[in-house]
């Protein structure tokens, strides 16, 4: 399996515009996870799904931003509109039940200039 | 509420030091533990983990033990390399939930020839 993808691997935005970033979890893992990491604030969990349901997006941080999964093979973390402190990396991950752990994918830099 | 407290770094060593980086929890019933390692420009990749109190996870050189009675998980390697320069996450996933993870702030380490 080639792990977690996430695409685009770098990103960069003019304030304003709407930026969509994409995740392909491994196949047959049951749940996804959204992440944002930055150097002031840390690993935040935006929101996880479980069987394509989205479970808790209480780290959603306003109404800007809105995942979705429309099949187990695919999700999107939409920003609209992009602010500069949205500027991070972004970081999709993926588990199967039975808390043995989550693979993450190698992350999307964001930059809102 | 559940969560993880990790020591802060920076933590610079010397090649083939003792490491020891420290973490500790709060939650209820039995959770299960991870370590995470963050290399520089990429996502985090599972390092261990225990599932019960008494388990020794380990991987790489890198050892921690679940102890329920110190409610601690502290990551250790006898003798680090400079590769080993990183960022280190604990991390834990009640048993109440699905898989929802609380990770801690991370430590950085750097090792030095």
């Amino acid at each position: 399996d080639a792990g977690v993808i996430q695409s685009p691997r770098h990103e960069v935005t003019e304030m304003g515009q709407e930026v969509t970033l994409r995740c392909k979890p491994i196949s047959g893992h049951d749940y996804l996870f959204w992440y944002r990491q930055t150097m002031m604030r840390g690993l935040e969990l935006l929101i996880y799904f479980n069987n394509n349901v989205p479970i808790d997006d209480s780290g959603m941080p306003e109404d800007r931003f809105s995942a979705k999964m429309p099949n187990a093979s695919f999700s999107t973390l939409k920003i609209q509109p992009s602010e500069p402190r949205d500027s991070a990396v972004y970081f999709c991950a993926s588990s199967f039940t039975g808390r043995v752990g989550a693979f993450f994918g190698q992350g999307t830099r964001l930059t809102v200039v | 509420g559940d969560s993880v407290t990790q020591m802060e770094g920076p933590v610079t060593l010397s090649e083939e030091a003792f490491l020891t980086i420290n973490c500790t929890y709060t939650a209820t019933g039995y959770p299960s533990l991870f370590w995470y390692v963050q290399y520089p420009g990429e996502g985090l990749q599972l390092l261990l983990k225990a599932t019960k109190a008494d388990d020794k996870g380990s991987n790489k050189g890198f050892e921690a033990t679940y102890r329920k009675e110190t409610t601690s998980f502290h990551l250790e390697k006898g003798s680090v390399q400079v590769s080993d320069s990183a960022v280190y996450f604990c991390a834990l996933i009640p048993k109440s939930t699905g898989n929802q993870f609380y990770f801690g702030t991370g430590t950085s380490l750097t090792v030095i020839p």
